[in-house]
């Protein structure tokens, strides 16, 4: 099993660019979610989804839209990017059925923002 | 806002003593995990260990819970320099269906000196 997986590695977009980053996870997990860290912080929740077709809002969803059309993958899209979108964003997954939930991370997706 | 804070941020030992760090937080909690990331890399589940729980071993690690002082403990035994890393406390939030949202505390970066 391949685990969970983002593409792409690196992107560098220019200010008003958007992009989608893809999560794929091969489990059969229900839930997905959606991480940034930036430099001397831990992880913060962007968006969620606990099932094919739904997505919520995690604790910084601005400037960011998420879908959910197939179980096993998650997208992340920025419509325009901007320089504080600078970060490493993780997908994770879980099974979601059961608590507790643990959650298996993504390797990441460093984008800079010029 | 982030739900844990860690102590310390950085910690540097010598291969073959042992490693703690601790973790704070504000609110109720159905679980508290840790996480460990290597550099460059994706988070990778520790331990969890449940609100009802005081103490949980796994191999080298035990982890301890206080939920009265609303506080955590990773100890590592015997380290190696193989377990230099940042570790993450995270949180499960308490009160209704938490769909395993986690909030991350900011991270202790552990060296261990061969």
């Amino acid at each position: 099993n391949a685990g969970v997986t983002q593409t792409p590695k690196f992107r560098v977009l220019k200010t008003g660019q958007s992009m989608t980053l893809l999560c794929a996870q091969d489990m059969n997990h229900e839930y997905m979610y959606w991480y940034r860290q930036d430099p001397g912080m831990g992880l913060r929740l962007i968006h969620y989804s606990v099932g094919e077709g739904t997505t919520a809002k995690g604790e910084v969803p601005d400037g960011y839209n998420v879908s959910r059309l197939k179980k096993q993958n998650f997208l992340l899209g920025l419509e325009s990017a901007a320089p504080s979108q600078t970060s490493v964003y993780f997908c994770a997954s879980s099974y979601g059925q059961f608590s507790p939930y643990e959650q298996y991370f993504g390797p990441g997706t460093r984008l800079t923002v010029t | 806002s982030q739900q844990g804070e860690e102590d310390p941020q950085a910690l540097s030992i010598q291969e073959g003593e042992n490693a703690t760090m601790n973790c704070s937080y504000k609110t109720s909690i159905n679980n508290l995990q840790w996480y460990r990331q290597n550099s460059g890399r994706g988070l990778v589940h520790l331990i969890l260990i449940r609100s009802n729980e005081r103490e949980k071993h796994s191999g080298r690690l035990r982890v301890t819970l206080d939920t009265s002082k609303k506080s955590s403990s990773l100890l590592i035994t015997a380290s190696r320099a193989a377990d230099t890393a940042s570790y993450f406390c995270a949180t499960d939030g308490a009160g209704g269906t938490s769909y395993g949202k986690l909030t991350f505390g900011q991270g202790t970066i552990l060296t261990v000196h061969p």
